[in-house]
């Protein structure tokens, strides 16, 4: 089955830094890859997704790219702000073949320092 | 729209009682999930469903049974809790097989003593 590695663990940088977050999975198949952030005390949202026909996707300071090759995908933050303080968690789906299947990594704890 | 709704938020049960945590939506989304999630551990996936009558199990799925009758319900029984399944649980549904946008309930903080 899939599993998804993410790095690092927690990550702190200073407003207006940009912030990299990694993630490897490894089922060559995946071919859905979401971005959650949770903010502390509440539930899991979705801030970005990628599918495997696309290298790359923005939305405003944030940014998603995929390495479909060495199966990992990165999620860029520019210009960090103190309320990009959260978890940030990856995941990997392959859509079509495995319904609702959604595999999460473990997580990356952002700090953002005024 | 209510969204999904879980109940309760808390509870406390004693190791080898059982229980059932409540998820609903009103959405009519086909997919729906119960996720658990433990510090430095990530959402971890229990079950999954991708319509009425169907269920599949996923990353951790002992201990835990679920079904799905309905549309809108997706409730998660723990059979004879333990000290390990002591974690927060999160339900999650989306849209369709296309659509795969995952939203979550509030949580329940399930304590096992």
């Amino acid at each position: 089955g899939e599993n998804v590695e993410q790095h690092p663990s927690t990550l702190s940088v200073q407003e207006g830094d940009s912030a990299v977050i990694k993630c490897t999975y490894s089922d060559s198949a995946s071919n859905y890859f979401p971005w959650y952030k949770q903010e502390l005390g509440k539930r899991p949202q979705l801030i970005i997704d990628i599918r495997s026909n696309v290298g790359e996707k923005k939305d405003q300071r944030i940014a998603v790219t995929l390495n479909k090759t060495a199966k990992h995908f990165s999620l860029h933050i520019t210009e960090t702000q103190p309320e990009d303080s959260a978890v940030y968690f990856c995941a990997a789906s392959l859509i079509y073949n495995q319904g609702g299947k959604l595999i999460f990594g473990q997580g990356t704890e952002l700090s953002v320092k005024p | 729209n209510a969204g999904v709704t879980q109940t309760p938020k808390f509870q406390v049960l004693k190791t080898g009682q059982s229980m059932t945590l409540q998820c609903a939506q009103d959405m009519n989304h086909e997919y729906m999930s119960w996720y658990r999630q433990d510090p430095g551990m990530g959402l971890r996936l229990i079950h999954y469903s991708v319509g009425a009558g169907i269920t599949d199990q996923g990353e951790v799925p002992n201990g835990y049974n679920v079904s799905r009758s309905t549309t809108e319900d997706f409730p998660l029984r723990l059979l004879s809790a333990a000290p390990s399944q002591t974690s927060v649980y999160f339900c999650a549904s989306s849209r369709d097989r296309d659509r795969r946008e995952q939203y979550f309930g509030p949580g329940t903080r399930l304590t096992v003593t």
